[in-house]
């Protein structure tokens, strides 16, 4: 059983330009977030998608954007990049079990903006 | 705007030793998670400990909550050189569930 699968492993963008990032989530999880990751820090909470709808969002500017498909994959868009944009993107996959909700992490895209 | 402080920021022991690190949060919450990141990758899941448990172990990890102080520790003995790796906490409120990281420990066990 996979778990979560995200793609590409790593990227180069010039500022300005548009990205896509994707995630597939483990089998049977429903919900899919995101976090963004800066060097040295946490990761950060970019939003939640939950039957094909965004459910919340964190502190991110509109230009960050996603979509959530009937397979329950996931896409991370990003407009406009600035250099501060570059990060490890996270993809985490919920599942609920009979105590509450576990979280699955993929191994996330590194993406450099310059 | 994060939730978790982790304590101390580094950590550096001799393989065999055990490992404490500490986590403080500000908000009432629903469970604290610890998660592992080796080398800027994913992040692993090791342990969740919900607001109504006080202990809760895992083969070399033990984990403490006291809500009373917002405070958590993790617990790694008999460390391993393959324990080097990075260290979070995560909060999960329980509203919609979303995940509030520290900054993280850097641990380093030296063989």
């Amino acid at each position: 059983d996979a778990g979560v699968t995200q793609s590409p492993t790593h990227l180069i963008k010039t500022r300005g330009q548009q990205v896509t990032l994707r995630c597939s989530p483990k089998s049977g999880h429903d919900t899919v977030s995101w976090y963004q990751q800066a060097l040295g820090q946490g990761p950060q909470f970019i939003f939640q998608y939950y039957e094909e709808e965004e459910r919340q969002r964190g502190n991110f500017p509109d230009r960050f954007s996603g979509h959530q498909y009937p397979n329950y994959s996931s896409e991370l868009n990003v407009n406009a990049l600035l250099l501060g944009d570059s990060a490890l993107y996270l993809c985490a996959s919920r599942f609920r079990d009979r105590v509450g909700y576990g979280y699955t992490f993929g191994s996330g895209t590194r993406l450099t903006v310059v | 705007s994060q939730q978790g402080e982790e304590d101390p920021q580094a950590l550096s022991i001799q393989e065999g030793e055990n490992a404490t690190m500490n986590c403080s949060y500000k908000t009432s919450i629903n469970n604290l998670q610890w998660y592992r990141q080796n080398s800027g990758r994913g992040l692993v899941h090791l342990i969740l400990i919900r607001s109504n448990e006080r202990e809760k172990h895992s083969g070399r990890l033990r984990v403490t909550l006291d809500t009373s102080k917002k405070s958590s520790s993790l617990l790694i003995t008999a460390s391993r050189a393959a324990d080097t790796a990075s260290y979070f906490c995560a909060t999960d409120t329980g509203a919609n569930s979303k995940l509030t990281f520290g900054k993280g420990i850097t641990l380093s066990v030296r063989p």
